[in-house]
């Protein structure tokens, strides 16, 4: 199974300032017929289901706010909020979707400071 | 808008049996994989078990091959989860999510508690 690692585990950063959260894959997720990485971002609210944010590593879903972007290639990818916002307060996964079984960070919890 | 709905949670006790399901709608339900992800405080999200468009290629996470079965009638917009055997550790919020590379639609959850 691939393992997903996140870091930090939580993160408190003031409004406005910028949230940089780091996703590690135990190995590459890199499909290199297609050159797209396997790798998605999800922001989950309290007993809120997650919401897709990031998809192939850096492309943002449809009305995501363009201060979250993605990066990164291979196993090691970035999730940053540019400039936070209070309703940005949540707990965020990575995910890989490169091969089975799809398995998922540990969770990152940004809070405000 | 689309939609999931999942229902069928509740209290079993263990060795016993539930099953999920999933209702669909404001999209071609018959035209997405989908698949089922649960989530409990200890352990995070953890995906389950996946199907494809028509219902004949399922896979499993190993937690629960064998014991699990997921399944889906396009007539009825509606994907299951029939889970039998259950254990302890199967406590969790059960999702129904759609496939698009990445899980782009979510349901709200259904919570299931495997309690003596």
């Amino acid at each position: 199974d691939i393992v997903m690692t996140q870091s930090p585990d939580s993160l408190a950063v003031s409004l406005g300032e910028r949230a940089t959260i780091n996703c590690k894959s135990s190995q590459s997720v890199l499909y290199s017929s297609s050159n797209k990485n396997n790798l998605a971002w999800y922001q989950q609210k309290p007993g809120q289901p997650p919401k897709l944010l990031i998809f192939w590593a850096s492309a943002r879903e449809s009305g995501v706010p363009d201060r979250f972007s993605g990066s990164g290639s291979g196993t090691d990818f970035t999730l940053t909020i540019s400039s936070l916002l209070a309703e940005d307060v949540a707990i965020y996964y990575c995910q890989q979707y490169y091969s089975f079984p799809w398995t998922f960070g540990q969770g990152t919890k940004v809070e405000l400071k | 808008e689309v939609q999931l709905v999942e229902s069928g949670g509740g209290l079993v006790q263990p060795g016993g049996s539930l099953r999920l399901s999933c209702a669909a709608s404001g999209f071609t339900f018959s035209g997405y994989y989908m698949h089922w992800v649960r989530q409990t405080p200890g352990k995070g999200l953890v995906w389950v078990a996946d199907i494809d468009t028509d219902g004949g290629t399922t896979t499993y996470a190993d937690s629960v091959k064998g014991r699990f079965t997921i399944s889906r009638d396009n007539a009825k917009n509606t994907l299951y989860l029939q889970m039998n055997s259950l254990r302890d550790e199967d406590t969790a919020v059960y999702y129904c999510a759609r496939d698009h590379g990445a899980f782009n639609a979510w349901g709200r959850g259904t919570l299931v508690t495997v309690s003596s």
